[in-house]
């Protein structure tokens, strides 16, 4: 059963910084690899999809890196904005055949203006 | 607007009664995927339909639960004898199938607050 677990769990910093946001999974046959944004009371906003193949995507002032052998991916966010806080989840395939994403519990993120 | 759709957005509703929401996919996606998300957790799978065909159903989904796509275009979550514990955010999402597991675009949800 994939697990997946994001660190920190919380994360408060001044506006202008760059900042990484950490993900791990525990079955490392996925076919890609979801980052996703939440704020408070909404949906689920997708930032970026790496597929399996694929080492790295950038969107703007994002980036994720994926390493699938060692079970881990990265967020970078350059130059943070007041803008840029909410919840960050990382979601992987949830492995075994079965379809759809395993997510992890989020990283609450505030810029601090 | 070509989004994932679901209505309602709010529903509050007294213990033992039964609700039921819609999701609306995005057009031409044949995956659909209903999740449920607590506070402070990340959402979790509940089921999902390839076209009108629900293929997977979760251990989360007790008795209570049922979910429907009868034309395999939009789908329905219907909760019955409602209990506090199924207060949460229930996420709909859809996914154009290409072999494997594509691109999710989630809706807006739909909170349920039962009292």
């Amino acid at each position: 059963k994939q697990e997946v677990t994001q660190i920190p769990a919380a994360l408060s910093v001044p506006e202008g910084e760059n900042l990484v946001l950490n993900c791990s999974f525990t079955d490392s046959a996925i076919y890609n690899l979801q980052w996703f944004r939440q704020d408070p009371g909404k949906g689920l906003t997708s930032l970026l999809l790496i597929q399996s193949s694929q080492r790295e995507q950038t969107s703007g002032r994002l980036n994720a890196s994926l390493d699938k052998s060692s079970g881990r991916s990265t967020l970078y966010i350059a130059a943070s904005q007041p803008g840029d806080s909410a919840t960050y989840l990382c979601a992987v395939g949830r492995g075994g055949g079965a379809d759809g994403l395993t997510f992890g519990k989020g990283t609450h993120l505030i810029i601090q203006p | 607007d070509t989004g994932v759709s679901q209505n309602p957005r709010h529903k509050i509703t007294k213990r033992g009664q039964n609700v039921t929401f819609r999701c609306d996919p995005i057009s031409e996606h044949n995956r659909l995927y209903w999740y449920r998300q607590t506070l402070g957790q990340g959402p979790e799978f509940l089921t999902y339909f390839q076209n009108e065909a629900q293929l997977e159903k979760s251990r989360l989904l007790s008795d209570r639960f049922s979910a429907e796509r009868p034309k395999g275009s939009f789908s329905t979550l219907e909760i019955q004898r409602t209990e506090q514990g199924d207060s949460a955010m229930y996420l709909c999402a859809s996914s154009p199938y290409r072999g494997n597991t594509g691109e999710l675009f989630f809706g807006e949800g739909s909170r349920l607050t039962v009292l």
